[in-house]
């Protein structure tokens, strides 16, 4: 079936340091891509998301390219900032197969001042 | 417009006992999804529910069970509560298609005790 895999965590940067976090996917359809981040205490908000193949998401400095031919959808940053401290989701949706949203573990990332 | 909310907030049960958590999706939105989050196994997919019918299940027992009313409110129950169904319980709603993000509840943190 569909899935995802995400780097395992924590991840610990310094500020203004440069951010990747990697993320694959297995799907037999076409699926949409995401990233949703969880902040302490909150539930899950989107952060950006690709909906075909070489899309761009991009959203408060974040930025992942929908790569079909190496099926990765990988999270960048160019400067992280304190504030960033959370979970990253990477999660793919298929609406040609059950349209449920499957989500990767989640990667933690600690941003030291 | 209102976001999804979800009731109650917190939740302290005894182990046997059986909880009721609810869901209230944003106005239009007619799937809504569940998902238990703990720190060791990270987000797994519960069920969803679209215009009153489960239109997908994840590898949970029976004691979970859930449904939704013709407003696009859902509950879930858990009968039979065991210490490890002590999670962080999100509610996520969305327009139905792929390409259409969840947008998630607070959650409800119930505690087994």
């Amino acid at each position: 079936g569909d899935s995802v895999t995400q780097m395992e965590g924590p991840v610990t940067l310094s500020e203004e340091a440069f951010l990747t976090i990697n993320c694959t996917y297995t799907a037999t359809g076409y699926p949409s891509l995401f990233w949703y981040v969880q902040y302490p205490g909150e539930g899950l908000q989107l952060l950006l998301k690709a909906t075909k193949a070489d899309d761009k998401g991009s959203n408060k400095g974040f930025e992942a390219t929908y790569r079909k031919e190496t099926t990765s959808f990988h999270l960048e940053k160019g400067s992280v900032q304190v504030s960033d401290s959370a979970v990253y989701f990477c999660a793919l949706s298929d609406e040609g197969r059950d349209d449920k949203i499957i989500f990767g573990k989640g990667t933690r990332l600690h941003i030291l001042p | 417009k209102a976001g999804v909310t979800q009731t109650p907030r917190y939740l302290i049960k005894t182990r046997g006992q059986q909880v009721t958590l609810s869901c209230s999706p944003i106005s239009g939105h007619r799937s809504v999804s569940w998902y238990q989050q703990t720190p060791g196994q990270g987000l797994q997919f519960l069920f969803e529910y679209f215009s009153e019918t489960q239109r997908n299940k994840g590898n949970f027992p029976g004691r979970f069970s859930g449904r939704q009313f013709s407003n696009s409110r859902s509950e879930m129950n858990v009968s039979t509560l065991e210490l490890g169904d002590s999670a962080l319980y999100l509610c996520a709603s969305r327009q139905a298609g792929g390409a259409n993000e969840a947008f998630f509840g607070q959650g409800t943190r119930l505690t087994v005790v």
